[in-house]
């Protein structure tokens, strides 16, 4: 089946700097990669997506990069803000009843 | 728009007892549901997801159980809750198959 690992488990930065969080997973067939984030005691939310048949994607601050060959994504958060932090959960699809597998997460912290 | 329930927002359950977690979906039809177990505030865990009304796929063998017994409503069940059953639970709802939106969660503690 499917396996997700994220990297890293857990990162600090300074505001104004920008974030990376990366993904790698095993199924090939997969083709759908959401991105979420989930502050302490909440629900995950929905972030940013993206599908197989496209390489990248932006929305304002956040991106997310897709490289189908080396089976690997990432998100990019631009200018972080202390509201960006959070924990960050990348996850992989492959369209079979809408089942994803989440990575580990990624604890951001934005230092003022 | 669509919106998703559950309930209770928090229980607390003696070891053996039983476990009845309940979450609906409003606002859209035949959507696909899911249950996910969140433990120590990492790692969501797939535990059941459903198609259709009184269609469950078990994704990790365990002593918990899931029905669909209408529409836009999934329950989550154990006859006898283990220590390990502590977390949070998630229910998520998708209709495209794609996209899934997360419940507002449960947070269980088994004592």
């Amino acid at each position: 089946g499917e396996n997700v690992e994220q990297h890293p488990s857990t990162l600090s930065v300074q505001e104004g700097d920008s974030a990376v969080i990366k993904c790698t997973y095993s199924d090939s067939a997969s083709n759908y990669f959401p991105w979420y984030k989930q502050e302490l005691g909440k629900r995950p939310q929905l972030i940013i997506d993206i599908r197989s048949n496209v390489g990248e994607k932006k929305d304002q601050r956040i991106a997310v990069t897709l490289n189908k060959t080396a089976k690997h994504f990432s998100l990019h958060i631009t200018e972080t803000q202390p509201e960006d932090s959070a924990v960050y959960f990348c996850a992989a699809s492959s369209g079979q009843g809408g089942k994803l597998i989440f990575g580990q997460g990624t604890e951001l912290s934005v230092k003022p | 728009s669509q919106t998703i329930h559950q309930w209770p927002a928090t229980l607390v359950q003696p070891v053996g007892s039983p476990l009845s977690l309940e979450c609906t979906v409003e606002g859209t039809s035949n959507p696909n549901l899911y249950w996910y177990r969140q433990a120590a505030g990492r790692g969501l865990q797939l535990l059941f997801y459903s198609v259709g009304i009184g269609q469950i796929s078990s994704e990790v063998p365990q002593n918990l159980s899931a029905s669909r017994p209408q529409d836009r409503q999934f329950i989550l069940s154990s006859k006898k809750l283990l220590l390990s059953d502590s977390g949070f639970y998630l229910c998520a709802w998708s209709v495209s198959g794609d996209e899934q939106f997360f419940g507002p969660g449960t947070r269980l503690t088994v004592l």
